[in-house]
């Protein structure tokens, strides 16, 4: 099956500095890749997410690039602010009807004002 | 607007108790998912299920079993808790894909 790592595993940044989160992936069959969020106490939620025909998205602070010849996949979010604090997690999908989700085992960002 | 709902946000239950975790969603959608997260492991697939009365094993089945009698609702059993079953429950649900996939709210689970 598939298998996503996501590095680095804890990552401190500066208000207003960048932040830059990498995933990679084992099976070339995936086709899609979601970033969710989740902040303390609070459900996972999808913040940005990228189809295999598309090389880099982007959403006001938050860009995606994917790299399928690599199978690496990352996160950038410029101008960070405290708020961007939490856990991110990437994951990876192929498109079966079984719908599953492979996650990376998720990145705690804190950004210090 | 995407609704998933989970039975309980805390449950404690004693050891060697059979446990039931619901999750139902509003959405008429296809795939429903459970999995377990624990600090530093991630989200861990328990179970998962793509049509009515249809199961698959996710990575971490063992202790648990799941139940799907109608599209919207999907359970999650612990059949005799133990300790090293205490952990944070999330149900998710997701359309056919490349949909987006939606969690519910969690369930923190405690067992003595």
């Amino acid at each position: 099956g598939e298998n996503v790592e996501q590095h680095p595993s804890t990552l401190s940044v500066q208000e207003g500095d960048s932040a830059v989160i990498k995933c990679t992936y084992s099976d070339s069959a995936s086709n899609y890749f979601p970033w969710y969020k989740q902040e303390l106490g609070k459900r996972p939620q999808l913040i940005i997410d990228i189809r295999s025909n598309v090389g880099e998205k982007k959403d006001q602070r938050i860009a995606v690039t994917l790299n399928k010849t690599a199978k690496h996949f990352s996160l950038h979010i410029t101008e960070t602010q405290p708020e961007d604090s939490a856990v991110y997690f990437c994951a990876a999908s192929e498109g079966s009807t079984l719908g599953r989700l492979y996650f990376g085992r998720g990145t705690q960002l804190t950004v210090w004002p | 607007d995407v609704k998933v709902t989970q039975s309980s946000r805390y449950l404690v239950k004693r050891t060697g108790e059979k446990v039931f975790l619901e999750c139902v969603q509003d959405m008429d959608h296809e795939n429903m998912f459970w999995y377990r997260q624990d600090p530093g492991l991630g989200l861990r697939l328990i179970y998962f299920s793509y049509d009515v009365k249809m199961k698959e094993k996710g990575d971490i089945p063992e202790g648990y079993s799941v139940s799907r009698e109608k599209k919207e609702r999907f359970s999650l059993i612990l059949e005799s808790a133990s300790t090293n079953q205490t952990s944070m429950y999330l149900c998710a649900t997701r359309n056919l894909p490349p949909d987006t996939q939606y969690f519910g709210p969690g369930t923190r689970l405690t067992v003595l």
